[in-house]
Formats: structure tokens, sequence, C-alpha cells
């Protein structure tokens, strides 16, 4: 069946490095491929979105990279700060008979001062 | 402009007790989904809709129903709770690719 995982479930980076958080798809129809990020007791917020026909899209500090061949999405986050210690969670938007994301598992981002 | 709006965040109830959970929208937006979040997993759709009049069942629907009767408006009614129904509960609208989700509700099932 459908299914968007991740490789990870945990993340730590120090201070000001790159971070890099990856996952794996397997329904190749999809349409877009969506990052959220959820604070702790928040809901999930829109980070990036990137459509299935691009292999890259960049955002303020955030560049996301979509290889269709092996089905792997990554976030890169640049220079991760402390404000972006959170759970990173992927997902796969497909468009029939209405918009269905499917959510990977997450995964949790911690940053060392 | 509030967004979506849950409520209540919190709720315990016994097993076997029925409830609602709230969700209320302001964005005009046709979508709503309810999903539930299990500890340390990812977010399950439960049901969703395409517009008022409108639901269709997601992966997880056994146990619950909802109804959309307006656009602003999409309860998620559990009927006869189970402690398999203990989780955290997110509402969402969407607009194009995005959703926008509320704050959540909490419930455990004792």
């Amino acid at each position: 069946g459908e299914s968007v995982g991740l490789h990870l479930p945990t993340l730590s980076v120090q201070e000001g490095d790159n971070s890099i958080i990856n996952c794996a798809y397997s329904n190749s129809a999809s349409d877009y491929f969506i990052w959220y990020k959820q604070e702790s007791g928040k809901g999930p917020q829109f980070i990036i979105d990137i459509r299935s026909n691009m292999d890259k899209r960049q955002g303020q500090r955030v560049t996301v990279l979509l290889n269709k061949t092996v089905k792997h999405l990554s976030l890169q986050i640049a220079a991760t700060q402390p404000g972006d210690s959170a759970v990173y969670f992927c997902a796969e938007n497909t468009n029939t008979g209405g918009f269905k994301t499917i959510f990977g598992a997450g995964t949790r981002l911690f940053v060392k001062a | 402009n509030a967004g979506v709006t849950q409520t209540p965040k919190f709720r315990i109830l016994k097993i076997g007790q029925s409830m609602t959970l709230q969700c209320t929208q302001d964005m005009n937006h046709n979508y709503m989904y309810w999903y539930r979040q299990d500890p340390g997993m990812g977010l399950k759709l439960i049901y969703y809709s395409v517009g008022a009049g409108i639901t269709d069942k997601g992966e997880v629907p056994n146990g619950y129903n909802v109804s959309r009767s307006t656009t602003e408006d999409f309860p998620l009614r559990l009927e006869l709770a189970a402690p398999s129904q203990t989780s955290v509960y997110f509402c969402a609208t969407q607009q194009g690719t995005w959703s926008f989700f509320g704050q959540g509700t909490r419930l455990t099932v004792v």
C-alpha cells in the first residue's frame, strides 16, 4: 500500500550546522511532496512543498530535494538554529477525489547550543 | 482571523462514553480533514470532506463519524470510546497543497 517513511527517528545537530532530514516514499503517482514542522504541543505547520515534476526547490534557509528514481525526498536546513528543534514530517499529496495527504512517521530534530 | 479552532483542548473519557470533537474554520476552505496522532507517530487520516454535505473515509475511520453541514464546521463524533482511541486529534483545512492545522485535542480513554 501507500507509505511515506523516514530513515531516522531522531537527528541531533550543532547550532549553526546544516541539517539533512531524509524521507522515502512508495507512491510514484503522488502529485506533491510536502514538509511540515511540528513544535511541541502544536499542530504541524507547512514549511515547503515540491511538485513531482521538479527535483529541487529552495525557500528561506530550507531546500527540498526530490529524487524520483529512488523515491527519496530530503529537507536541508541551513545554519540550524535552536528554534528549528521540532519534529519534521514529510508527506505526499495526491489529488484523487480530493486532496489526500499521507504523512510519514516524523524525525525529531535536536539542536545543540 | 482565527484559522482552524478545535475544542476541547483536553478530554478524559471513560470506556463506552461518547463525545464530539469540534472543529471550525474561518478561511472558507472547502477541504477539511481529521487526523489522529499516536505518540511518536505520524498523522493518520480518519475522515475528510471536500465540501459541505460531502464526507469520505480516510485510513482509520472505524469508531468515528463526521458531518459537514456547513463550510465552517466539521465535527468528529466518537460513539463508544475505546482505549485504542487515546490519541491527539488534529483538524485541518487545505488550500492547494497547504494544510492548516488546529492546535489539537488530546483525548484519553480510561
